[in-house]
């Protein structure tokens, strides 16, 4: 089982669409979880972070599952601007430093 | 305030070149990384910094790779002999906090 898994897409959804991207990773010890967003030869930047009870900034909300080791992103009223690739990021345990990163998840908003 | 930034965004080197990657971190981050990201793929791992401790380099690929840091401040990764498997973009990252990263823009190596 890899680390992070995660849908390549692409996903091709219209402007207004609601969108749910899932994430699931191995190592049962991760205590932090973040959704990056990568534009197209960028680098990534941080979306936001994942928090057990679920979290919201604005258009988008992060859930996690401990139990099943998932995370998600959704993502409603969908933007153009919104067009990137959007990594699920699981970091190596408590105090770890290293963090995983999913290999993305490719969305575009269409007109 | 000024962010990573990484030189040169962009490097054409031919097969059996060595090339040298320079990163500047955000000032007073103690932390920093690099990471390869080749075409479609997800950001690989090769080295980490921490202040003056001991560096993991466990995610380097192998002894043609090596990477040097002064202090708290600029990194350099080096590739010897350089093959086509090399091409790639590499992301230098700084933090100062276990579980974030701030990426600069990368260098894009293309190995002919």
């Amino acid at each position: 089982r890899k680390e992070v898994e995660q849908d390549p897409g692409p996903f091709n959804v219209p402007e207004g669409a609601t969108v749910a991207f899932n994430c699931t990773y191995s190592n049962s010890a991760s205590q932090s979880f973040f959704w990056y967003r990568q534009d197209c030869r960028k680098e990534p930047k941080l979306l936001m972070s994942v928090y057990s009870s679920g979290n919201e900034d604005g258009r988008f909300t992060a859930q996690l599952n401990r139990a099943s080791q998932y995370i998600s992103l959704l993502i409603r009223d969908s933007k153009l601007s919104d067009s990137a690739t959007y990594l699920c990021v699981v970091n190596g345990g408590a105090g770890s430093y290293q963090l995983t990163f999913g290999k993305g998840t490719k969305l575009s908003v269409i007109p | 305030g000024a962010g990573v930034s990484q030189s040169p965004s962009n490097k054409v080197t031919e097969k059996g070149k060595d090339v040298e990657l320079r990163c500047d971190p955000i000032s007073g981050h103690t932390a920093l990384y690099w990471y390869r990201q080749r075409l479609g793929q997800g950001l690989e791992f090769l080295i980490y910094f921490q202040g003056n401790s001991a560096p993991d380099k466990s995610g380097l690929p192998s002894d043609r790779f090596s990477a040097e840091r002064t202090g708290e401040s600029v990194s350099t990764l080096t590739i010897q002999r350089t093959q086509q498997e090399d091409s790639a973009v590499y992301l230098c990252a700084s933090s100062d906090r276990t579980d974030t990263r701030f990426f600069g823009p990368g260098t894009r190596l293309t190995v002919l």
